[in-house]
């Protein structure tokens, strides 16, 4: 148990809706990170925040947004779904993103079908 | 080119074999390495640092190789409980993020 907690674990949604999925970080980490991971794919890597501000941002389009709010936990939202953003949406947190070499803890992830 | 790259894989081996991994990163920059487990449907989970030392754990070695770009995982005496997918990892350019490699999966079999 990693301590980092995502929902919900499973989702249906159809093309064109909005969706978000929520992570709780692991207490004591001020970083959370998002990674998508399609079917046969390492995860990809959507966007951190440290300390409720975006701390960088992977190559996915301003439809994928998120939030982190004062307790440290994250949301992921994403608008005009479309059938290739079905995938395992994974968050990660740490420490500190100030830290290269500190581990990252994976939540369980949330799987996202979109039809 | 992507940053990280792996084996193909699968790797079928029988129980008590030593196998090996490699991987390749292209961003020179790179300063932290990992090889991270993930087994199936789950989420990732840290295996080990790697060092440019090479560092081991138990029957896990893991190798770097800075010029080369370069790192290796070798698992002696494999088990069973050791099929998953291992993914290779790379800090990014800005240094928040991780490069994940596409994961070389292995099955040990009785």
């Amino acid at each position: 148990e990693t301590g980092v907690t995502q929902s919900p674990t499973h989702l249906i949604k159809t093309r064109g809706q909005q969706v978000t999925l929520r992570c709780s970080s692991q207490s004591g980490h001020n970083t959370v990170s998002w990674y998508q991971q399609a079917l046969g794919q390492g995860p990809q890597f959507i966007f951190q925040y440290y300390r409720e501000e975006e701390n960088g941002r992977g190559n996915f389009p301003p439809r994928f947004s998120g939030l982190q709010f004062p307790n440290y936990s994250s949301e992921l939202n994403v608008n005009a779904l479309e059938l290739d953003d079905s995938a395992l949406y994974l968050c990660a947190s740490s420490p500190s993103s100030l830290n290269l070499n500190t581990e990252a803890f994976f939540g369980q992830g949330t799987r996202l079908t979109v039809v | 080119r992507k940053e990280v790259e792996q084996d193909p894989g699968p790797f079928n081996v029988p129980e008590g074999a030593t196998v090996a991994f490699n991987c390749t990163y292209s961003n020179s920059a790179s300063q932290s390495f990992f090889w991270y487990r993930q087994d199936c449907r789950k989420e990732p989970k840290l295996l080990m640092s790697v060092y440019s030392s090479g560092n081991e754990d138990g029957r896990f070695t893991a190798q770097l190789n800075r010029a080369s770009q370069y790192i290796s995982l070798l698992i002696r005496d494999s088990k069973l409980s050791d099929s998953a997918t291992y993914l290779c990892v790379v800090n990014s350019n800005s240094g928040y993020a991780l490069n994940f490699g596409k994961g070389t999966s292995l099955l040990v079999t009785p």
